[in-house]
């Protein structure tokens, strides 16, 4: 158990510019969850996947974000044009298929907009 | 709508002090719940998880939480604090109708330890 990888820990981008954000989940799980982490707020929920479907996006979730897991394994988060309020702590967390398992989270990737 | 809520963003006590972080949810069928640590820069590491077998669950670190369902309550305690329990401390809630794993979390309780 390697425990959860996101890469990178840190990105600093001017606003309008596109990023990008991998997680590499345990390797047994299934699920993968991306949630989004304010200053002195607790994170919110974005996405969820089980296997490659995504199953449930947050409002949250603007025409600007966009989450994939191609094969099921790893995933991406793509923020396009992105704007001052994108800035925050971006988690990833896995978990295993069986019954009400908890998530395992990453370090997370922590944006800032310039 | 459902919600998990800490009451109190800061406490402060002093080293071998009982710590107690207040967690209450809104939800008329009581949900899984989880509490978080948090240390600066990192992600969340799971302290404890009730899921209805024992309404005392022990956890990592000597924390433990009572489940309360006539209070709506899943308290975190520890009965003598220590200088690295400082951190952030999450409580969730799997709550009931969400998808499946989806966590709906309180605000945060930062937890100070003093020498």
């Amino acid at each position: 158990d390697t425990g959860v990888s996101q890469n990178p820990r840190h990105k600093i981008t001017k606003r309008g510019q596109n990023v990008t954000f991998r997680c590499d989940p345990i390797s047994e799980h299934n699920r993968l969850y991306w949630y989004r982490q304010t200053l002195g707020q607790g994170p919110e929920f974005l996405t969820y996947f089980q296997n490659e479907a995504q199953l449930e996006k947050s409002r949250l979730l603007s025409d600007r974000f966009s989450a994939e897991r191609p094969k099921g394994s790893f995933s991406t988060l793509e923020i396009q044009r992105t704007e001052q309020g994108d800035s925050a702590m971006y988690l990833c967390a896995s978990s295993s298929g069986s019954g009400h398992q908890p998530q395992h989270f990453g370090d997370g990737t922590r944006l800032s907009i310039l | 709508a459902q919600s998990v809520t800490q009451l109190g963003s800061h406490v402060s006590v002093s080293e071998g002090a009982l710590v107690l972080l207040r967690c209450n949810y809104s939800s008329s069928v009581p949900p899984y719940l989880f509490w978080y640590v948090q240390y600066p820069n990192q992600g969340l590491q799971l302290l404890l998880k009730y899921t209805s077998a024992a309404t005392l669950v022990k956890g990592i670190n000597g924390f433990e939480a009572e489940f309360k369902k006539s209070e709506t309550s899943f308290h975190l305690t520890k009965p003598s604090a220590h200088m690295s329990d400082a951190a952030e401390y999450f409580c969730a809630g799997e709550l009931v109708g969400t998808s499946y794993g989806k966590l709906t979390f309180g605000q945060g309780t930062i937890l100070t330890v003093h020498p």
